[in-house]
């Protein structure tokens, strides 16, 4: 089963709204991080807030995460239609070897 | 940098022939992954080497599959027999900083290769 969920699933917004994914983890993590996909593309690394952070900002993203709930959400602010693609979630887990497990992903589409 | 480099970006096989994904990760990158994306089961890890060693491939599906990275700048996935279910995207990604413990934070998608097995 994939470690973070994503919710919703789907999302649809005009351009300037905001967007808001969240995701949630099952197990206890040092980091979690968001990537986007566009339709057709590889994965692209957005952000990583580490386990004792609360918010980190990067341009029109925010990320918060808190850890007593096991969850993180993403933020973009003044949504753009090229903002379009599916998001991810993405934390570490494993004994022994440490891999990167990815979320079931959140699809956004923004309509200009 | 050209980023991360797969081909064939697309491959139309049918049942039973041989596949063969290639992969040159960022040079400087010591990382390398191979995942498979379905609409079925999301983004699985199959195989991450660390400076050319296999480090954990308990994600490779079973022994049809095998994969190889004979130097720092080049990695193969093969299939062979391809079967219908093997149908998917398959992204190489690649890092730097990774260790035999934990692939590292962050990783660099190739732009895939779309297989249909018929």
């Amino acid at each position: 089963s994939q470690q973070g969920e994503e919710d919703p699933q789907a999302l649809s917004i005009q351009e300037g709204e905001n967007a808001t994914m969240n995701c949630s983890y099952k197990t206890s993590i040092n980091n979690l991080q968001w990537y986007r996909q566009n339709s057709g593309r590889g994965l692209v690394h957005l952000i990583l807030i580490r386990s004792n952070e609360r918010e980190k900002h990067s341009g029109r993203l925010r990320v918060t995460l808190d850890t007593s709930k096991k969850s993180s959400s993403l933020l973009i602010t003044a949504s753009r239609a090229a903002d379009t693609a599916s998001y991810f979630c993405a934390t570490f887990r494993g004994t022994g070897f440490q891999k990167l497990v990815f979320g079931t992903g959140t699809r956004l589409l923004v309509s200009p | 940098d050209a980023g991360v480099i797969q081909s064939p970006r697309h491959e139309v096989t049918e049942m039973g022939q041989e596949v063969t994904l290639r992969c040159k990760p960022i040079s400087g990158h010591n990382s390398l992954f191979w995942y498979r994306q379905t609409m079925m089961r999301g983004l699985e890890l199959l195989i991450y080497f660390n400076n050319n060693v296999p480090i954990d491939d308990s994600g490779m599906p079973e022994d049809r599959f095998s994969a190889k990275m004979p130097n720092a700048s080049f990695s193969t996935l093969k299939i062979q027999p391809s079967e219908p279910r093997d149908s998917a995207v398959y992204f190489c990604a690649s890092s730097v900083g990774g260790t035999r413990l934990v692939s590292s934070y962050e990783q660099y998608f190739g732009p895939g290769t779309r297989l249909t097995v018929t």
